[in-house]
């Protein structure tokens, strides 16, 4: 499987700032995803990242809130803009493997104040 | 959408047993499930997956078994060790690899001596 990082690992934010997601993967991957995991919560898919293409996003979460980039096969960045502290969550990429499968990195853990 | 579920929050198993964790899912148009492992500060761990078209599949020391009559999911941890202490979703793919998981509640799995 893909090695996957993210940076930051976490950070802590003011409201009202925002913050922009690393997650860097050792080989090239079509299919990249943008999943936001609440405190004790399970995991929600924010956004699928296609190079290329423009992000597309899920129920309940939006471009203004939640832009994407996606350069190149191995990068993507997502941001959380004007944050409040119902953002506070862990935000986690994960890569498609090839056909059905996904592999996560280890998360980014956002606490808003 | 659908959502995936899980029927208990909590399993405590002494070591050296087995266990069982079971899921609940609603998409009959799910053509492929994984179970993910995610312990305390990391992002979930891809342990097995299944398609639609078998009912079990074994790994090392695990086992996923899918009804799809009662559309049930479960996962076999054999001879359970402290180091399976963590929580674990079930998670559903619809969308040919193509789309995001849809993920399960989790159930926390707990190890007793």
């Amino acid at each position: 499987s893909a090695v996957i990082s993210q940076k930051p690992s976490r950070d802590i934010c003011q409201r009202g700032t925002s913050l922009t997601i690393q997650c860097q993967v050792d080989s090239q991957v079509t299919m990249m995803f943008w999943y936001r995991q609440q405190p004790g919560q399970s995991l929600t898919l924010i956004a699928t990242a296609n190079q290329g293409s423009e992000a597309t996003y899920e129920s309940g979460f939006v471009i203004d809130k939640f832009p994407i980039s996606r350069p190149n096969l191995t990068f993507s960045t997502l941001t959380v803009s004007n944050m409040s502290p119902e953002d506070s969550s862990i935000y986690l990429c994960s890569v498609g493997g090839g056909t059905y499968e996904q592999y996560f990195g280890p998360g980014t853990r956002l606490t808003v104040t | 959408g659908e959502s995936v579920g899980l029927h208990l929050p909590t399993l405590s198993v002494q070591e050296g047993d087995n266990s069982i964790i079971n899921c609940a899912y609603s998409n009959s148009a799910s053509d492929y499930f994984i179970w993910y492992k995610q312990e305390s500060g990391k992002g979930p761990q891809f342990i097995i997956d299944i398609r639609s078209n078998m009912d079990k599949r074994q790994g090392q020391r695990v086992t996923v078994l899918l009804n799809k009559t009662v559309k049930h999911l479960s996962l076999q941890i054999a001879a359970t060790q402290p180091g399976d202490s963590a929580v674990y979703f079930c998670a559903e793919n619809w969308g040919g690899g193509a789309d995001g998981l849809t993920f399960g509640k989790g159930t926390h799995l707990i190890i007793q001596p």
